[in-house]
């Protein structure tokens, strides 16, 4: 079974850019988070999407967006960006269901590295 | 809100040593899961081992076992024998429904 796959790996961008990064999940599953991941803070939880609709939100502004289409695929969106946004950012799948698997673990993406000059 | 504590940013040990890397959560619910990821230099994160909170019994995967601690909200991670290709960032995780909680992580170092 193909793991979850995140494009581009890298991405170089100017402050003020907009950027758009793309996840598939694992076959199957139905939930994609997304996060971001940096050397002083870890991993910041941004969005998780859920059957087309976004289930539960991170503490993160308004330039950052996201959307999930029918075949579990996600896109994350960073309008305007800014230096700060220079990150990992990691899609992680899960199947996401409200019943026994609802606790089931997490599968990452190798995640998409962007910089932003 | 959820938190993940890994209170030992880095740490190192010796080639075929033992170590154990500390987390504390914060929950209030009765139901929920634990994991503990590791994430190699290549940087693909990858499961380790996953407790429930309902089962007494400590998790266990072949070198790694955890000590949880239910009373005082403790997931420790054990690594016996431990090997060059141990050396990673280690995440602690909740999950008590749709989301998981993950603490800022422990880099380990094994020593040759």
């Amino acid at each position: 079974k193909a793991g979850v796959t995140q494009t581009p790996r890298y991405l170089i961008k100017t402050r003020g850019q907009q950027v758009t990064l793309s996840c598939s999940p694992i076959s199957g599953h139905r939930s994609v988070s997304w996060y971001q991941q940096t050397p002083g803070q870890g991993l910041q939880f941004l969005f998780e999407y859920f059957s087309e609709t976004q289930r539960n939100k991170g503490n993160f502004p308004g330039r950052f967006s996201g959307r999930q289409f029918s075949n579990s695929r996600s896109e994350m969106n960073v309008s305007t960006l800014e230096l700060g946004d220079s990150a990992l950012y990691l899609c992680a799948s899960s199947f996401g269901r409200r019943v026994e698997e609802v606790y089931n673990e997490q599968f990452f993406g190798p995640g998409t590295r962007l910089t932003v000059l | 809100a959820q938190t993940v504590t890994q209170s030992q940013p880095e740490m190192s040990v010796q080639e075929a040593e033992t170590v154990t890397l500390s987390c504390t959560y914060d929950t209030s619910e009765n139901n929920y899961y634990l994991f503990w990821y590791k994430q190699p230099p290549s940087r693909q994160m990858i499961l380790v081992i996953r407790q429930e909170a309902y089962k007494q019994q400590n998790a266990t995967e072949n070198r790694f076992s955890v000590n949880f601690q239910k009373a005082a909200k403790s997931f420790s991670l054990k690594i016996s024998d431990s090997q060059l290709g141990d050396t990673a960032m280690y995440f602690c995780a909740s999950n008590t429904g749709n989301q998981f909680y993950f603490g800022t992580g422990t880099s380990l170092t094994v020593i040759p």
